[in-house]
């Protein structure tokens, strides 16, 4: 993940929103994702955006492109302790005729009660 | 449709033995990825197998070693393994090639969990 990059740590109170960031490096990537990762269990994808777009919304879920700045944030509403986990952003880059996906270090989200 | 399968999901080796790792794609997806995570080093990616062959490799050591069969499953390998090896070993299925009108997505297993002793 060394062109993707993430802060570590992020601690928030229940109900709050939550804001995690993620810069990139490579402007020619397509689409950027964000996946999520709960103790134990491998990394499920919460949503993506292709790099066209500005932002998209689902649900609780925000997220926000800045292609000039290669700044991607995902904001959670009303955060809630089953959203305590790793998030990880991601970006794939096109390469010959398939992608290559490049993941950064990891935001591990507290919720606190 | 089933997810991403991946076999087994912990095991304890002690150092200088090999392990294999196995995981079965989601049904039509032709790549697989392998990443290793570890709490120092984060999300590490292995390599990846698209129709049989290697076509990404990332830094690792020759003693990581991979295939896929024509069914897209795959294995890994580590050969004599060393305490640093200890790690949650991730594998994701794709469709493999670029999608035009679409995101090319990867979906993960739930890991490996590998301790060496």
């Amino acid at each position: 993940g060394e062109d993707v990059e993430q802060s570590l740590f992020l601690s928030v109170r229940e109900g709050d929103s939550s804001v995690i960031n993620c810069t990139y490096t490579d402007s020619s990537s397509t689409y950027l994702y964000w996946y999520k990762q709960e103790p134990g269990a491998g990394l499920q994808l919460l949503t993506y955006i292709f790099s066209n777009m500005d932002m998209k919304q689902d649900q609780r879920l925000t997220v926000l492109l800045n292609k000039k700045d290669k700044h991607l944030s995902l904001r959670i509403a009303d955060t809630q302790t089953g959203d305590s986990a790793i998030y990880f952003c991601a970006e794939s880059r096109r390469w010959d005729n398939f992608n290559k996906f490049y993941f950064g270090s990891g935001t591990k989200l507290n919720v606190k009660p | 449709k089933a997810g991403v399968t991946q076999t087994p999901r912990y095991l304890i080796k002690t150092r200088g033995q090999q392990v294999t790792l196995s995981c079965s794609p989601i049904s039509g997806h032709r790549s697989v990825s392998w990443y290793q995570q570890t709490p120092g080093q984060g999300l590490q990616f292995l390599f990846e197998y698209f129709s049989e062959t290697q076509r990404n490799k990332g830094n690792f050591p020759g003693r990581f070693s991979g295939r896929q069969f024509s069914n897209s499953r795959s294995e890994m390998n580590v050969s004599t393994l060393e305490l640093g090896d200890s790690a949650l070993y991730l594998c994701a299925s794709s469709l493999g090639l670029a999608v035009p009108s679409g995101a090319n997505v990867l979906t993960f297993g739930a890991g490996s969990r590998l301790t060496v002793l």
